[in-house]
Parts: C-alpha cells; structure tokens; sequence
C-alpha cells in the first residue's frame, strides 16, 4: 500500500498522559499536514511541514502539542499531559508541492480517546 | 477555526436524483477543493477548482465557483447508495500560505 499511513489507529489514554502519533506520507510528497477532526465537524487545521522544515502552526496548537519531521519523511505529532478535550480523531495528509496547490491524500487517521 | 460553512449540514435523497450542496467561505483563495468522507474514515479529494475558474466536472461531479460571493456548489447527478458520506470544501488562501481551510461539511444520505 503506498498510500498515507498512521499508527496507531486507536488509543486510549487517561488524562496527564503523553502519547505520540506517527505519520508516513506517500514518499514523494514533501508536504505533510496534521489536522484535528471533531465529531460532526470537519478537519481543523493543527500545522504544516514542507519538508523538515515545520512552515505554520495554527493557534489550536497549544504548546502541549508538538509535531516533528526530522528527516522530511515520516512526522510525529506528541500531546503532553493529555486532556479530555484532546479526544478526537488526528488526521494527516500529504501532498506534492509545486508551483500550484495540489490535492491532498489522506491516512486514515488516528482516534484518541482520553479518559 | 472554520474557513466557511456548507449547506444544508444535513441532506437525505432518493438513489438517482441529484444532491447539490453549498459551501461559503470568507476570505480570498487560491483555489477550493471538495472532499469526500466515509463514516469514521480518511477524506477523499474529488475535485480542485482553481479562482480564476467558474465551473468544473468531473464524472458525475460538478462544482461551481463564484469567487464574488465567495461561495461554491457541489452538485452529484444520479445519485447512487455508495454516494452516502460527508461532503467538505477547503479551501487554500492567496496569503502565502499552503495550509486548507476546511468547511463544517455535509452529511448526504442516499437512500436506496
């Protein structure tokens, strides 16, 4: 399968715990996108990297929250000290950069629950 | 935060007849893209329509832009029961950035 992956695709946590998500984008995509997905909402948008290079954060990313693409392959997104309002799926996407905007291919996502 | 909303949030059906759904967004693009999600799955990409266009198929897929109003149309003729997902638009802005915006969705239940 050459698409966009994510591991893990469930976990569940209790409240003050660390967990870390992992995406590997489609592997000649430099653009990597991690969003937030709500129930009945559509995705927000949490950062982005071209690259390794992390270009934008949105304001929802608040400093428990850090994403990571160290070698402008694979990313992870880790959430300290977790709280219930975490809870929802974590979507990333990857995309072909270029002069013009190009679509995006979606993983599956990550669901967190925090109890 | 959400760039826009789509409309109606919810819309149910008949198989065969067309779903046509709305989305308005707020500040300038570049270019809006529709996706497609099944229930408690990934997003989809349908379609990219770019600002300096106005219409656009695909398939069974038709998209409006009208960057005047800032809004857009998703219309799906013939509907079939495996059209049954949530719609968003998203949106990419003109500010320099390549982050997507995207809409509150909506839920098409096409019923067989």
């Amino acid at each position: 399968d050459t698409g966009v992956s994510q591991d893990p695709r469930h976990k569940i946590t209790k409240r003050g715990q660390n967990v870390t998500f992992r995406c590997d984008p489609i592997s000649e995509h430099n653009r990597l996108y991690w969003y937030r997905q709500t129930l009945g909402q559509g995705p927000e948008f949490l950062t982005y990297f071209q690259n390794e290079a992390q270009l934008e954060k949105s304001r929802l990313l608040s400093d428990r929250f850090s994403a990571e693409r160290p070698k402008g392959s694979f990313s992870t997104l880790e959430i300290q000290r977790t709280e219930q309002g975490d809870s929802a799926m974590y979507l990333c996407a990857s995309s072909l950069s270029g002069r013009a905007w190009n679509e995006q291919f979606f993983g599956p996502g990550t669901r967190l629950t925090v109890l | 935060s959400q760039q826009g909303e789509e409309d109606p949030q919810a819309l149910s059906i008949q198989e065969g007849e067309n779903a046509t759904m709305n989305c308005s967004y707020k500040t300038s693009i570049n270019n809006l893209q529709w996706y497609r999600q099944n229930s408690g799955r990934g997003l989809v990409h349908l379609i990219l329509i770019r600002s300096n266009e106005r219409e656009k198929h695909s398939g069974r897929l038709r998209v409006t832009l009208d960057t005047s109003k800032k809004s857009s149309s998703l219309l799906i003729t013939a509907s079939r029961a495996a059209d049954t997902a949530s719609y968003f638009c998203a949106t990419g802005s003109t500010s320099g950035t390549y982050k997507y915006i995207f809409g509150t969705g909506t839920r098409l239940k096409v019923l067989a």
